[in-house]
């Protein structure tokens, strides 16, 4: 079964500084996607950047990009020029490639990074 | 797009009592999903439905919950007999299909409190 692990409960960024948020998993798979979402106060969860695992290239999205290790099975978060408005708690999520048993779409998530921006 | 609607956004029920919540997802999505997410915890997957039919469950989804949707519009789900251990944030989202481009859009949740 494919895991998903943060290993930082917690972190704290100032104001304008970038911070990178861990994320590793664990999978035999070849073929699967990742992603990093975002979870604000008010509790809805945002898409904030997404990796296929085929893809050697990082993805980027304006201040968020990624560090993809996929030997090392590492997907970590670098948020850049940190926003107040970036505080909140951070998924790492996994989603198999394959189309088996109507599992496509499925996330597995870890736990959590709750981060702090401090002005 | 009216994002993914769920209602109510707070229950408060007592111990044995059945729930039920509702989620309206992104018109044209055709796959709704259910997690459960407890303090401190990532979501977890419950349930998925393309369409109206309800394609794959989780080992957590024990016979007391059960989740419908009737027209592969919007969806319930039933918590019977509930017990404090259900306890936790209920996430619906939507896509459209099972592709990689059509990511999860989530609802606001509906928070449940068994006491």
């Amino acid at each position: 079964a494919q895991t998903v692990t943060q290993s930082q409960p917690e972190m704290s960024v100032q104001e304008a500084e970038t911070v990178t948020l861990s994320c590793t998993y664990d999978t035999s798979e070849s073929d699967y996607y990742l992603f990093w979402y975002k979870q604000p106060p008010s509790r809805q969860m945002i898409l904030v950047i997404r990796q296929e695992a085929y893809k050697q290239q990082n993805a980027t999205e304006n201040r968020f990009s990624v560090n993809f290790q996929k030997a090392a099975k590492s997907f970590s978060l670098k948020i850049s020029d940190s926003q107040l408005g970036d505080a909140a708690m951070y998924f790492c999520a996994y989603r198999s490639g394959l189309d088996y048993g109507g599992s496509q779409g499925n996330l597995i998530f870890g736990k959590g990074t709750k981060l702090s921006v401090k002005p | 797009d009216t994002g993914v609607s769920q209602d109510p956004r707070h229950k408060i029920t007592k111990r044995g009592q059945n729930v039920t919540f509702r989620c309206d997802p992104i018109s044209e999505h055709n796959r709704l999903y259910w997690y459960r997410q407890t303090l401190g915890q990532g979501p977890e997957f419950l349930t998925y439905f393309q369409n109206e039919a309800q394609l794959e469950k989780s080992r957590l989804l024990s016979d007391r919950f059960s989740a419908e949707r009737p027209k592969g519009s919007f969806s319930t789900l039933e918590i019977q007999r509930t017990e404090q251990g259900d306890s936790a944030m209920y996430l619906c989202a939507s896509s459209i299909g099972g592709s990689y481009n059509s990511p999860l859009h989530f609802g606001n949740g509906t928070r449940l409190t068994v006491t």
